[in-house]
Formats: structure tokens, sequence, C-alpha cells
């Protein structure tokens, strides 16, 4: 089965402290995303790769950055954490560079005090 | 930014009834795809149509694709309680070159009463 694995489900941090989500896919796909999910606003894309060391700019992408150093593993992270960055993280990969499937996590939930 | 668009925005219906929802969106597309998520869990794809598709058919889902409307509607038939999420159409929004990953909706929440 393939597989996208975040690893944390749930986090609480404080303000201004330094996040990051990790997310790690086994099916050798070359692109990875990740998005947000609030209440109202349905997923909206922060930022996204399609090959290693490679990344794109989504719909959101202030406040974050992001890191793909091997090919399976796409990290987010949170700078300077921020209250408007409480929020569900959904990490996704495809084999399809812009039309195929997306694979999801299940998601981390991340709530900054 | 926001492409498709589903509606109803909430649906409640009977176990065994069949459940409609509609998609709109903006832009020409290379396909269409609808997703489901549980309450509090990832997104799992369900079907893909593509442009020069009009039906498709997978299980108890049924797909319909208008390319001349920008629109799309998923078919749930014979509804289960398990059918209870929420469900996101999402397009590849081709530009000819562009290539910024899939655009969501915004959801319609679905449950099914016992």
């Amino acid at each position: 089965d393939v597989k996208v694995t975040q690893s944390s489900r749930y986090l609480v941090k404080r303000t201004g402290e330094k996040v990051f989500l990790e997310c790690v896919q086994d099916m050798d796909h070359e692109n990875m995303f990740w998005y947000r999910q609030d209440p109202g606003l349905g997923l909206r894309l922060i930022y996204f790769s399609y090959d290693v060391k490679m990344k794109e700019k989504g719909d959101i992408p202030e406040g974050y950055s992001v890191s793909r150093e091997k090919k399976e593993r796409f990290s987010l992270i949170l700078e300077s954490a921020s209250t408007n960055q409480t929020s569900m993280y959904l990490c996704a990969s495809s084999f399809h560079r812009n039309t195929g499937e997306l694979f999801f996590g299940e998601g981390s939930r991340l709530t900054v005090l | 930014s926001q492409q498709g668009e589903e509606d109803p925005q909430a649906l409640s219906i009977q176990e065994g009834e069949n459940a409609t929802m509609n998609c709109s969106y903006k832009t020409s597309i290379n396909n269409l795809q609808w997703y489901r998520q549980n309450s509090g869990r990832g997104l799992v794809h369900l079907i893909l149509i593509r442009s020069n598709e009009r039906e498709k058919h997978s299980g108890r889902l049924r797909v319909t694709l208008d390319t001349s409307k920008k629109s799309s509607s998923l078919l749930i038939t014979a509804s289960r309680a398990a059918d209870t999420a929420s469900y996101f159409c999402a397009t590849d929004g081709y530009s000819g070159g562009g290539a910024d990953g899939l655009t969501f909706g915004k959801g319609t929440h679905l449950i099914i009463q016992p």
C-alpha cells in the first residue's frame, strides 16, 4: 500500500517558536505538496516540490519555508509560529507532475498559543 | 487561488437514498478529481475524469463532467452511514505550461442518517 506519513498528528507550540512538520512518502514520487486546511476556506497550497532541492511557492507561502533534501522527505518549516498559523496541515505526493492523483497523509493539526 | 466550488455546502439524507454534489470551476482543465475526507483525517482519492470524458463510474460513484458549463457532479447511490464525510472536487487549472498542483474547492459535508 502506498503511504504518506506525517510525523506528528497533533502539535501545540507557542508564538515565536520554530516548527518543523515532516512528511515522508514511500512511493518514489517526485512531486510533493503542503496544503493547509481551515474551516470555510478549504485547502490552500503553501509550497510544492517537483524534485530534490527544488521548491515552488503555492498560493499562501508567507510565513513558511520548505526543505527537500531527499526525494522521499518534504519538510514544512514555520520560522516563527504565529496564532494565525493554527491549522490542519496536509502533505501529499503524486507521480504525475500536475494532473495525477494526490496521495495524502493523515494531517498534522497545529495549535499555536 | 480557489477554482472549484462545491454545492451544497452541507447535505443530510437518509441511508439508502442517493446523494448528489456539484462542483463548478472557472478555467480550462485537463481533468477533474473528487476526493473524500473523513473527519480529522487526510483526503482519499475517489475518481478522476478527464476533460474529454462526460461520465465515469466506480462502484456506487458516478461522476459527470460538462466542460461547456465548467461543472461536474458526483452521485453516490444507495448511501450508507459510512459515506458520511466531506467531499472535495479538485482541478488541475491547466494554463498551457503552468504547473501549480491541484486546486481544491471548499467541500460538501455529507451526513447519512441511519
